[in-house]
C-alpha cells in the first residue's frame, strides 16, 4: 500500500525553463510534506516543507503547491540548471504519529543544457 | 558544522554474519531515524530512536534487526546473520529537539551501502 505517488519515474526538461515534479498521496492524516533531492551515492538532501496549513512555500528558485482537497503536491523548480539533475523525493508526516517519513519512490529529473 | 556522518560508506558481507551500522547525529541533535533503500525503490522507515530508547520500531524486520542510540557514542544498526536480501543502502537521519509542532526537519547522512554475498 504506497501512501506516497510520484507517478512519473523521470522528467527531462531544458535549462532555463521550468521543472514540475508532481507527488500524490493517500493518507490524509499527513499534515507535513517535504521535498528532498539525491545525487548517486549520496545521501537525501532537504530542499524544501510545506505545512497542511498553507497551500504553497517558496524558497528562492523552488515553490512547493500544496491542494488537499486533491491530495496533490507539486514542487516547481525556476528556472532549471543542469546541477539540478537528481532524484527527487517526495515525502509525507502522519499527524499525531511518530516523526517518520513516508517516501515516494522519486522522480529521476535530467536538466538539459 | 559537520553533518550526519554514517560509517562505513560501504560494508561487504557474506550470507550469515554480522553487519554493524554506525551513524553520529549532527550536533545539538538527539533524535535519529534509520531508513533503508532497496534499488529503484523509495526509502523506506526503519526506527526511530531518541537517546537510550526507541520510540517507533514499526518499520523494522522482527527478526536478525535491531538498533540502539546510547547515552554515549553513534546510533548502531545492527544485522545479524544477513541475507541477500538484506543488500540496500540504509540511510540515517537526524533532527533537533522537537518544538511543539513536532516538525523538524530530518538531514539525513551519505548511507552506507551494503553487499551481502
Amino acid at each position: 500500500d504506497q501512501q506516497v505517488k510520484q507517478n512519473s519515474p523521470s522528467l527531462s526538461v531544458q535549462e532555463g525553463r521550468i521543472s514540475i515534479l508532481n507527488c500524490d498521496y493517500t493518507n490524509s492524516m499527513f499534515d507535513y510534506f517535504l521535498w528532498y533531492k539525491k545525487y548517486p551515492a549520496e545521501g537525501p538532501t532537504f530542499l524544501i516543507s510545506i505545512s497542511s496549513i498553507k497551500d504553497k512555500n517558496e524558497d528562492g528558485r523552488f515553490t512547493v503547491f500544496l491542494n488537499k482537497s486533491a491530495k496533490h503536491l507539486s514542487l516547481h523548480i525556476v528556472p532549471s540548471q543542469p546541477g539540478d539533475s537528481a532524484v527527487y523525493f517526495c515525502a509525507a508526516r502522519r499527524r499525531g504519529g511518530s516523526e517518520k517519513l513516508v517516501f515516494g519512490k522519486g522522480t529521476k529529473l535530467t536538466v538539459n543544457p | 558544522n559537520a553533518g550526519v556522518m554514517q560509517n562505513p560508506r560501504h560494508l561487504v558481507r557474506r550470507r550469515g554474519q554480522e553487519a554493524r551500522l554506525r551513524c553520529s547525529p549532527m550536533k545539538g541533535h538527539s533524535h535519529v531515524y534509520w531508513y533503508r533503500q532497496l534499488p529503484e525503490e523509495g526509502l523506506k522507515f526503519m526506527v526511530y530512536l531518541q537517546k537510550e530508547n526507541i520510540i517507533d520500531e514499526s518499520g523494522m524486520p522482527k527478526e536478525r534487526f535491531s538498533a540502539e542510540f546510547p547515552k554515549e557514542g553513534p546510533s548502531i544498526l545492527r544485522i545479524q546473520q544477513v541475507v541477500r536480501g538484506d543488500s540496500a543502502a540504509y540511510f540515517c537521519a537526524s533532527s533537533p529537539t522537537l518544538g511543539t509542532s513536532g516538525t523538524d526537519t530530518q538531514y539525513f547522512g551519505p548511507g552506507t551501502r551494503l553487499t551481502v554475498l
